[in-house]
């Protein structure tokens, strides 16, 4: 089974302070990794995935295979950041796309 | 590229009447998902396609939601008869087919259903 666990439901911090969101999993196996965000009135897209070590609007994301993590960073949130992300996990072959329950950033000004 | 389409936006129904949902994928994305998001919740997983073929519906109500997705491209979900605890955002999402590289789901808006 393949379970995606984000601890926090809301999270508030305010504008040029550090972001950290939480992100935990359960997979037997190697899985794809995603985060998704979903601002207010739009659907969801896809923000970045682990397999690209890429940097998207400021954030990265590290997977760390022995805490079974893949926590969403940022060193300096802006505004624009207040959405609702949202870790999931891709099983590699089933393809099988699964959600954690989302975590509701605020930037506070 | 063109997105995933869905319809309708929006549905209002009362409890025990039947809806259906559309969903017209990205072309040539094999695989298909549908997905209930019901407010304060995450999206949880209804069924997945991979082409015309079930993958996975162990989430699926099956004694009142369907789904099919006929020659492989469009799908749609029905629900019959309805419940309240169906109201909810009911997501379509397409992909690629996996081919060694990370491949993303691309979604739809969303049709939001409320059961009265």
């Amino acid at each position: 089974a393949q379970r995606v666990t984000q601890p926090e439901k809301l999270l508030s911090v305010f504008k040029g302070a550090p972001v950290e969101l939480k992100c935990n999993y359960s997979y037997s196996g190697s899985p794809e990794l995603f985060w998704y965000v979903q601002y207010s009135r739009q659907r969801l897209q896809l923000l970045l995935r682990h397999i690209s070590r890429e940097s998207i609007k400021g954030f990265t994301a590290d997977l760390n295979k022995g805490e079974t993590s893949f926590h969403l960073k940022k060193p300096f949130a802006q505004e624009e950041d207040s959405a609702m992300y949202y870790c999931a996990l891709k099983g590699i072959g089933n393809e099988k796309l699964t959600f954690g329950t989302g975590t509701r950033l605020t930037i506070i000004p | 590229e063109a997105g995933v389409a869905q319809s309708p936006r929006y549905k209002i129904i009362e409890k025990r009447q039947s809806v259906a949902f559309w969903c017209n994928p990205i072309s040539g994305h094999a695989t298909l998902y549908w997905y209930q998001q019901i407010l304060g919740q995450g999206p949880k997983l209804l069924i997945q396609f991979q082409n015309n073929g079930v993958v996975d519906d162990s989430q699926l109500p099956k004694d009142r939601f369907s789904a099919e997705r006929l020659k492989g491209v469009d799908s749609t979900l029905k629900i019959q008869p309805a419940k309240l605890e169906d109201s909810a955002v009911y997501l379509c999402a397409s992909s690629p087919r996996f081919d060694g590289l990370n491949t993303e789901a691309f979604f739809g808006q969303g049709t939001r259903l409320t059961v009265v």
